[in-house]
């Protein structure tokens, strides 16, 4: 079945960049996600790519998608206090559903 | 208000009791979803429910069961409860008559679960 990897821990000092990874095991997923879990909250959409797109920029935040290797990273740049929280990669084919990673927790020292 | 609300918010409860975790959402969404989350595991898929006529099983569905009373609100029930079902439990919505087409799912603040 489809499966996604994380690593489950970084911490950086603010106002350095953030990098998460993630690999995925499923080939035929079309949007790639990641999620932002901030303490005792729900997750909530931080942004996605379509499989057919190698970068993508949004504010502080960069997306690059390597399809040939199945890896997905997300960095942040000038990380900030309000950046710790857990990040969660997931993937889906089309609009079916998503498969989760286990979460990368970011600590903002 | 919540677009999302999931209630009880927090329950402690006994080995073999059932339960009842209700979900409603405002946000007019046509699917809805149960997850649980455990420490080290992330977040994995109970449920499923993409109209008030269609429910599915996730990747994670023995020992639970759901509902799906009407559009808004879809209830999960654990009908003997064990202490390993002990977790963090997410009610999550989305929207596929939207334009997106892509799975954007807006989660409620979750319930969390002891089972004794």
């Amino acid at each position: 079945g489809e499966d996604v990897e994380q690593s489950l821990f970084l911490s950086v000092r603010e106002g350095d960049s953030s990098v998460i990874n993630c690999t995925y095991t499923d080939s035929s997923s079309t949007y790639l996600y990641w999620y932002k879990q901030e303490p005792g909250a729900g997750l909530q959409l931080l942004t996605y790519i379509f499989s057919n797109m190698d970068m993508k920029q949004d504010q502080r935040l960069t997306v690059l998608l390597n399809k040939k290797d199945k890896h997905l990273s997300l960095r942040i740049a000038d990380t900030q206090t309000g950046d710790s929280a857990i990040y969660f990669c997931a993937e889906s084919m089309g609009y079916s559903t998503l498969t989760f990673g286990k979460g990368t927790m970011l600590l903002v020292s | 208000d919540a677009d999302v609300t999931q209630t009880p918010r927090n329950r402690i409860t006994k080995t073999g009791k059932r339960i009842m975790l209700e979900c409603s959402q405002t946000k007019g969404h046509d699917r809805m979803y149960w997850y649980r989350q455990d420490p080290g595991l992330g977040l994995r898929l109970i449920y499923y429910s993409f109209d008030v006529k269609d429910i599915n099983k996730g990747e994670i569905s023995d020992g639970y069961s759901v509902s799906r009373q009407a559009q808004a609100k879809f209830s999960l029930s654990l009908e003997s409860a064990i202490p390993n079902q002990t977790a963090l439990y997410f009610c999550a919505t989305s929207d596929r008559s939207g334009t997106r087409p892509y799975n954007e799912q807006f989660f409620g603040p979750g319930t969390r679960l002891t089972v004794l």
